[in-house]
């Protein structure tokens, strides 16, 4: 059965303390792997798309990696407004439902000022 | 100029009830979805739609169906409403192949 799986499930820093969140999925044909951000009260805002190990994408404090197994989201000098939930999420080759994502559970990041 | 709105934002109603949300989308994508997100906030998907097909998740209730008038709204109907439909659901959009869009989901309480 396919899966993804996010760690660690909760996530505290202080203000520009740099860390990682992580996402492994096993899942049989991969067609893109999506990582957005949801604030509380709000629907998932997209954040990036990742279609090959190796591919690297950046949007200002955030960096996602892909490799075979897992993605990686490094946060870099984080500020309090990074707090949020962040949730990765797969896309199939095979259409999965009409293109639609399979979620990982999320990542409840709290960055102190 | 929102993306993709759905309405109402809240719906509180009481068990045995119908009632529907409405999604419309105005980004021109091909393909809808409605997401229903837990008390853990796991989301999962229910349904995804386009003029071609509608591709529905097995564990979905047939309480609940899809209505697509046009290519830019897909409307969730839910009859007879049980005390487990308490939830958050989001209508979503995507280009065939592509990341998806959220709207900002609509709280449903069961009572």
């Amino acid at each position: 059965e396919d899966q993804v799986t996010q760690s660690p499930e909760a996530l505290r820093l202080q203000e520009g303390e740099s860390s990682s969140l992580n996402c492994s999925y096993t899942v049989s044909g991969l067609r893109g792997l999506f990582w957005y951000r949801q604030d509380p009260g709000k629907g998932p805002e997209f954040l990036f798309t990742l279609y090959s190990a190796g591919e690297e994408k950046e949007k200002e404090r955030l960096k996602a990696t892909l490799t075979k197994k897992e993605s990686f989201l490094h946060i870099t000098a984080p500020k309090p407004e990074d707090s949020a939930t962040y949730l990765c999420a797969v896309q199939l080759n095979s259409g999965g439902g009409a293109d639609g994502l399979t979620f990982g559970k999320g990542t409840h990041l709290i960055i102190q000022p | 100029d929102t993306a993709v709105s759905q309405t109402p934002k809240y719906l509180v109603t009481q068990m045995g009830n119908d009632k529907s949300i409405k999604c419309e989308q105005n980004l021109g994508h091909d393909t809808m979805y409605w997401y229903k997100q837990d008390s853990k906030k796991f989301l999962k998907i229910m349904f995804s739609y386009n003029n071609k097909e509608l591709i529905i998740n097995e564990t979905v209730p047939n309480r609940f169906s899809p209505k697509s008038p046009d290519k830019a709204h897909l409307n969730l109907h839910i009859n007879s409403l049980e005390l487990g439909d308490s939830a958050v659901y989001f209508c979503a959009s995507s280009r065939t192949g592509q990341g998806l869009f959220f709207g900002s989901g609509t709280q449903l309480s069961v009572l």
